[in-house]
């Protein structure tokens, strides 16, 4: 079955610090690959996605994220998070006409 | 932001009641897609449909029908709304599932309590 992992349930970080979240998917066939973000009573939007390329993707907000195809995994990086960082964030992995999400990961950023 | 309406935003009522939920999209998406979102789950697949009268189930489908008469609307229904009902619905679009235009658009969200 398809699923979704993602191993920190709740991240707290200082401001200016580095930030990386884990992320792996199981699916057998070729796979889409997307982080979404959701702050505080919002819906959820598009931080990145990738779909194929470079294995580094770019998103907004100074994020990015890296696919390694040989583990499986999507983790998503930002070198240096900001108070309005704070959110909920979930990875996701499009396979067939479904869409998979992760538990999510709830990020505090202090001042 | 897409352009996707869900009705209403904010329902309270009584177990045992009728609930139906509407999303409303304007941006003429073939996929359309109802989640419930709840703390430690996630977002969980409740029905999806890949074109008007085409639904098929998800993950957490028991409790709950659709209907998509036409393409701009779906509906989810809750024939007898129970407490484990209670979350927060969330409708999404996709104009593909593959490639560059497989990304999810989301709607604001509806937040259900059954008492």
């Amino acid at each position: 079955a398809q699923s979704v992992s993602q191993h920190n349930h709740h991240v707290i970080l200082s401001e200016a610090a580095s930030l990386e979240l884990g992320c792996n998917y199981s699916y057998g066939g070729t796979v889409n690959l997307f982080w979404y973000v959701q702050y505080p009573g919002q819906h959820l939007q598009l931080l990145l996605k990738y779909f194929s390329g470079d294995p580094l993707v770019k998103g907004i907000k100074g994020f990015e994220a890296e696919f390694i195809k040989s583990k499986f995994s999507f983790n998503l990086r930002k070198p240096s998070v900001q108070w309005s960082d704070t959110a909920e964030y979930f990875c996701a992995v499009n396979g067939g006409n479904q869409f998979y999400f992760g538990t999510g990961t709830s990020l505090t950023v202090i001042p | 932001d897409a352009g996707i309406t869900q009705s209403p935003r904010h329902k309270v009522t009584e177990t045992g009641t009728p609930v139906t939920l509407r999303c409303h999209q304007t941006e003429n998406h073939r996929y359309m897609y109802w989640y419930r979102q709840d703390p430690g789950h996630g977002l969980r697949l409740i029905h999806y449909s890949y074109g008007v009268k085409d639904t098929d189930k998800g993950e957490v489908s028991d409790g709950y029908s659709v209907s998509r008469s036409k393409t701009e609307d779906f509906l989810l229904t809750l024939e007898s709304a129970t407490s484990s009902q209670t979350s927060v619905y969330f409708c999404a679009i996709s104009d593909g599932t593959g490639g560059e235009t497989g990304e999810l658009f989301f709607g604001e969200g509806s937040r259900l309590t059954v008492l």
